[in-house]
This record gives C-alpha cells, sequence and structure tokens, in this order.
C-alpha cells in the first residue's frame, strides 16, 4: 500500500518568499506530526494533529510557521517570509491510532528545503 | 541536560562485527523507538518496544524499563547497515516524541 508521501521533494526558494509544503498521511491514520532536520542535526519537532482535535503547535518555532490539516487528511506545512536558517529537512509522519499509544510513526521522504 | 542520550555519538567497525548502540532516557516513557537514517536522508522505523526485546533479521532491540535504557543490536554487521541510528521516546504524559542526537554508524568491508 502508499505509504506517507511529501511534496515537493526538493524546494529552493529565496530569502522573503512564503512556501507551502504538502503532506499526504497513510489513509487512515488519525495522527500527523511534522518534523525538521537541520544539515547535521537530530530531528526537531514542529506540530502535531490529532484527528479534529486542536493541533499541537509548540513545536513551531515562530510565528512565521503555521500548518493545517483537514480532518485525517492531507496536512499543508506554511513557512512565510523564509529565512536562510530554515533551511531543512522536513519530515512528515503519521500513525493509525492517537498518541501516546505505542504505535510505530511512519515517514514520509521528506522535502529538502533550500533558502538562498 | 539532555532527556535523551545516545552512546556512541560516531562508531567505525569491520564488517561481521557485533554493535551495540546504547540509549539512556530521563523521562517517563510509553515506548521508545529505534530509527534509521540513510545517507540520503530516508527513515525507516526499525523497533517499537515498551518491554523486553525485539528481534528484526540481524537487529535486536530491548529496553529496560526499571533502568531507563535500550540497547540496538545489530549481528554480523554489514556495510549496508552504515547509518545514523536514532533512538526516539514517546512520553508518558504527552504525544511528543524527544530524539536522541543519533549514532553515526561505519561498517568497513
Amino acid at each position: 500500500g502508499a505509504g506517507v508521501s511529501q511534496s515537493p521533494s526538493n524546494k529552493v526558494t529565496e530569502k522573503g518568499k512564503d512556501v507551502e509544503l504538502r503532506c499526504d498521511p497513510i489513509s487512515g491514520h488519525t495522527a500527523l506530526y511534522w518534523y525538521r532536520q537541520r544539515l547535521g542535526q537530530g530531528l526537531e519537532f514542529l506540530i502535531y494533529f490529532q484527528g479534529n482535535s486542536a493541533p499541537d503547535k509548540s513545536g513551531l518555532p515562530s510565528d512565521r510557521f503555521s500548518a493545517e490539516r483537514t480532518g485525517e487528511s492531507v496536512s499543508t506545512l506554511t513557512i512565510q517570509r523564509t529565512q536562510q536558517e530554515d533551511s531543512a529537512v522536513y519530515l512528515c509522519a503519521s500513525t493509525p491510532r492517537r498518541a501516546g499509544s505505542t504505535d510505530t510513526q511512519y515517514f514520509g521522504p521528506g522535502t529538502r528545503l533550500t533558502v538562498l | 541536560k539532555n532527556e535523551v542520550e545516545q552512546s556512541p555519538q560516531n562508531l567505525t567497525a569491520q564488517e561481521g562485527e557485533f554493535i551495540t548502540i546504547n540509549c539512556s532516557y530521563s523521562v517517563g516513557i510509553s515506548a521508545l523507538h529505534w530509527l534509521q537514517q540513510h545517507p540520503g536522508g530516508g527513515i525507516v522505523s526499525l523497533f517499537m518496544l515498551s518491554s523486553g526485546k525485539k528481534k528484526h533479521g540481524r537487529l535486536i532491540a530491548t529496553i529496560n524499563i526499571q533502568e531507563k535504557h535500550s540497547s540496538l543490536h545489530i549481528t554480523a554487521s554489514h556495510p549496508r547497515d552504515s547509518a545514523v541510528y536514532i533512538c526516539a521516546v514517546s512520553l508518558r504524559s504527552n504525544y511528543q516524541l524527544i530524539w536522541g542526537a543519533g549514532t553515526k554508524l561505519i561498517i568497513k568491508p
């Protein structure tokens, strides 16, 4: 079956532009996570969606970052007025059930964002 | 102090060697994950543990809840095992994952 997909796979943008990243979770997965991995660093939690509940945005680094998810489907991560420090691989993951369960996370291939 | 500590940070070994990567954590968890990240960046979940031991092929993962420690073992290591291995824990109190810094493993032929 299809796994988690993300688009675009690569995005190069100029400083100050807005970008939108997309994640399609595995069908039926209720929980969706966004992470960021800067070059040479570990994964950094950004935001978490669980069904129709209010998302946990506590990991978003600034108000330039926002994310949306409609129900249990596609999610978009938007970065406004991009800065060079936003350059990273943005990873999306989904799990079948609510967080706190012991489900393994299924990761997408990531979007590599480069801000010039 | 980081809530999830991995050791070693870097490990280089010869093909065929038995590999052990360690993970210690200081928080209450509901589960511990071992993940593998290849140089191309793709991440694969290897194991999710809440107790005991799991085995998949040449990979073995163990966890000791009382000692707050987990190990990932690779038997008969092979150059294709070269990757970054990441330990992450699911907090008992909420849904976040806390990640270790990773262990970069290089297996030489």
